[in-house]
């Protein structure tokens, strides 16, 4: 089926330990976008890639880095994990000018 | 900057009730404007949207009208259904790159 797809689905980490979330779309869209989903603070945006190649920070980015490795793949990590991040990560991707986003079904990530 | 408020939750309505989800920005000119919906275990996905003031978006049943005279796009459906129940998202374009920034978000539970 066309879509974002998301791996891992959930994942429990120690403080202190790094992870990446992958994110791969199969419908040939040029953005990619990260967010996270807190109760209460909705979905705020991380870091998004306008196109292949490129990357920007999002509203907040500290902590987290990405890779936009080609067209089809967009991948965040976590380089030292902390309890704040422990979130629902969703990405998203677009056609180049739109708005209308295509979301993955989230990873569940707890830090203890 | 330019932003979205929405009403808070949870609603909780029984089938075949009226529906509105408050929705109210701020912003430069007059921005596109969205409504998602995030169904349980499901990442987001656009339910409707508005490109103009005066504008009517819909889709299955829901609406939503673009009203620049009160910075409004309240989200409504005349008669709501068990498989409504899910959390409803307003939102706007956030600077370039086709970003989009979102409500907190509204759970809705419809009730048999």
């Amino acid at each position: 089926n066309a879509g974002v797809t998301q791996t891992p689905k959930f994942q429990v980490l120690k403080t202190g330990q790094s992870m990446t979330l992958q994110c791969a779309q199969d419908m040939n869209h040029n953005s990619m976008y990260w967010y996270r989903q807190d109760p209460g603070m909705g979905l705020r945006l991380i870091y998004y890639s306008a196109s292949e190649g490129t990357t920007d920070k999002g509203e907040v980015p500290n902590g987290y880095n990405v890779s936009r490795l080609n067209k089809r793949e967009f991948s965040l990590r976590l380089e030292s994990a902390a309890p704040s991040q422990t979130s629902v990560y969703f990405c998203a991707s677009s056609e180049a000018g739109t708005y209308g986003y295509t979301f993955g079904s989230g990873t569940r990530l707890t830090v203890v | 900057g330019d932003s979205v408020t929405q009403m808070e939750g949870p609603v909780t309505l029984s089938e075949e009730a009226f529906l509105t989800i408050n929705c109210t920005y701020t912003a430069t000119g007059y921005p596109s404007l969205f409504w998602y919906v995030q169904y349980p275990g499901e990442g987001l996905q656009l339910l409707l949207k508005a490109t103009k003031a005066d504008d009517k978006g819909s889709n299955k049943g829901f609406e939503a009208t673009y009203r620049k005279e009160t910075t409004s796009f309240h989200l409504e459906k005349g008669s709501v259904q068990v498989s409504d129940s899910a959390v409803y998202f307003c939102a706007l374009p956030r600077g370039s790159n086709y970003k989009l920034t979102f409500g907190k978000g509204t759970l809705l539970t419809v009730n048999p």
